[in-house]
């Protein structure tokens, strides 16, 4: 099964706020976890990702927690701005390729 | 360095018509997906071409076929419309398509069948 589930579907939060979305997967082949943003009109940017062998990774405001014997993963998003508001999609792939699969979609709001 | 390309950004069918999507990857780039994004499926892979040669096929009917040129830019065509392939059809290009590999992707095209 190739299958990777996001939730929620959207989110409100306040500015400076954490936000939180969360992935879970079936395929245990996966090894590679991105997160990308999407703005209205633009194509996916990748955000950050993260490998199975580490539990988390931090750039800035942004982590990404994984929890690999429950197959599940999660984006925080510290001190939200409006600027975050975006729609958010987690992936994974398997070696040896770069294909994604992709999760549904998270739209955040952050309100000022 | 210039991005990956997409033209044209919108297009208009009616069913039954055939379509070209074209796509410029980033330079030194000789990887490019594609993906098609709707409201009620998301994100799902269409295909990948390396080297001009299809490496990686999703779950599309064969109406959906593609094709790289010797200079990595990509093109997909879709024959035989139907009003469920209206999407925004999204291309991507990394260095070689291998794995963990950040993809980067274009603005896409929005295709409307009536």
């Amino acid at each position: 099964q190739q299958q990777v589930k996001q939730s929620p579907q959207s989110l409100i939060v306040q500015k400076g706020g954490i936000s939180i979305i969360n992935c879970a997967y079936e395929n245990t082949a996966f090894d590679y976890f991105p997160w990308y943003q999407q703005f209205p009109g633009k194509g996916p940017a990748l955000l950050i990702a993260i490998r199975p062998d580490v539990s988390e990774k931090k750039e800035g405001r942004f982590t990404i927690s994984f929890n690999k014997s429950a197959k599940q993963f999660s984006l925080h998003i510290m001190d939200s701005q409006p600027g975050d508001s975006a729609t958010y999609f987690c992936a994974a792939s398997k070696p040896p390729s770069s294909r994604l699969t992709f999760g549904e979609g998270t739209q955040l709001t952050v309100n000022p | 360095k210039a991005g990956v390309t997409q033209t044209p950004r919108y297009l208009i069918k009616t069913r039954g018509q055939q379509v070209t999507l074209s796509c410029s990857p980033i330079s030194g780039h000789r990887s490019v997906s594609w993906y098609q994004q709707t409201p009620g499926q998301g994100l799902q892979f269409l295909f990948e071409y390396f080297s001009e040669t299809q490496r990686n096929k999703g779950n599309f009917p064969g109406r959906f076929s593609g094709r790289q040129f010797s200079n990595s830019r990509s093109e997909m065509n879709v024959s035989t419309l139907e009003l469920g392939d209206s999407a925004l059809y999204l291309c991507a290009s990394s260095s070689t398509g291998g794995d963990n590999e950040k993809l980067f992707f274009g603005s896409g095209t929005q295709l409307s069948v009536l």
